[in-house]
């Protein structure tokens, strides 16, 4: 079973304007950490966001934002005012404890295409 | 600046051969990663490193092996086993601890001759 799941292929988003990145993720452990990377066209990952699930509020970095949503097990990224250099790769990833050493497990990603 | 070096950018395979990848972090993190990534697919894990002398084999290992000698380094070897070894590999490292994130290097670009 995909403990990860990015449900959204590709995405297109108008220059300016906010857009939501779904991810849902799969875990019977209380303590988990969850991570956002963008990804260009270059290929290198570029660390965004995180949220550990004892995380009292959304998390939030810059025009990032998380909606935390710990029941329905979603942790979706807001980009807001998004930019022509927001165009990239986005992946999602999960870390548990049961996992050693700061794992992650990532989920197949979305691909973002911002509009001028 | 600190940060992970991946080389070379693009290496290229014969069949039988084996080949390293060499990641290199000045980071001083005690964790280190190796990751695949197939077309249009997410990352999986092949080894990780905890500590120096220690590894630990990943979800897709088969085919790889690791060295980890020295805390700066965590060389790849894609060995003649690996049957289907042509994809984006990507090295990472990071401290340990709960919300820690990895750091990744720009990747090498494996191809078969």
């Amino acid at each position: 079973a995909q403990k990860i799941t990015q449900t959204q292929p590709g995405m297109f988003v108008q220059e300016k304007e906010a857009v939501t990145l779904d991810c849902t993720y799969d875990t019977s452990d209380p303590s988990y950490g969850l991570f956002w990377y963008k990804q260009p066209s270059s290929g290198e990952m570029i660390f965004l966001i995180y949220q550990g699930s004892y995380d009292q509020q959304n998390a939030t970095e810059g025009r990032y934002s998380l909606n935390f949503q710990k029941a329905r097990k979603s942790a979706n990224l807001v980009i807001s005012a998004s930019q022509l250099g927001d165009s990239a790769m986005y992946f999602c990833a999960m870390r548990e404890p049961v996992n050693a050493g700061n794992m992650l497990t990532f989920g197949g990603g979305t691909r973002l295409m911002v509009k001028p | 600046d600190g940060g992970i070096t991946q080389s070379p950018k693009y290496l290229f395979r014969k069949e039988g051969q084996n080949v390293t990848l060499s990641c290199e972090q000045n980071l001083n993190h005690d964790a280190m990663y190796w990751y695949r990534q197939d077309p249009g697919q997410g990352l999986r894990l092949i080894y990780y490193s905890q500590i120096v002398n220690d590894f630990q084999k990943g979800d897709i290992a088969e085919g790889y092996s690791v060295s980890r000698e020295k805390k700066e380094s965590f060389p790849l070897t894609v060995t003649s086993a690996q049957k289907n070894p042509t994809a984006f590999y990507l090295c990472a490292s990071s401290l340990q601890g709960e919300g820690k994130p990895q750091h990744f290097g720009d990747g090498t670009r494996l191809s078969i001759l």
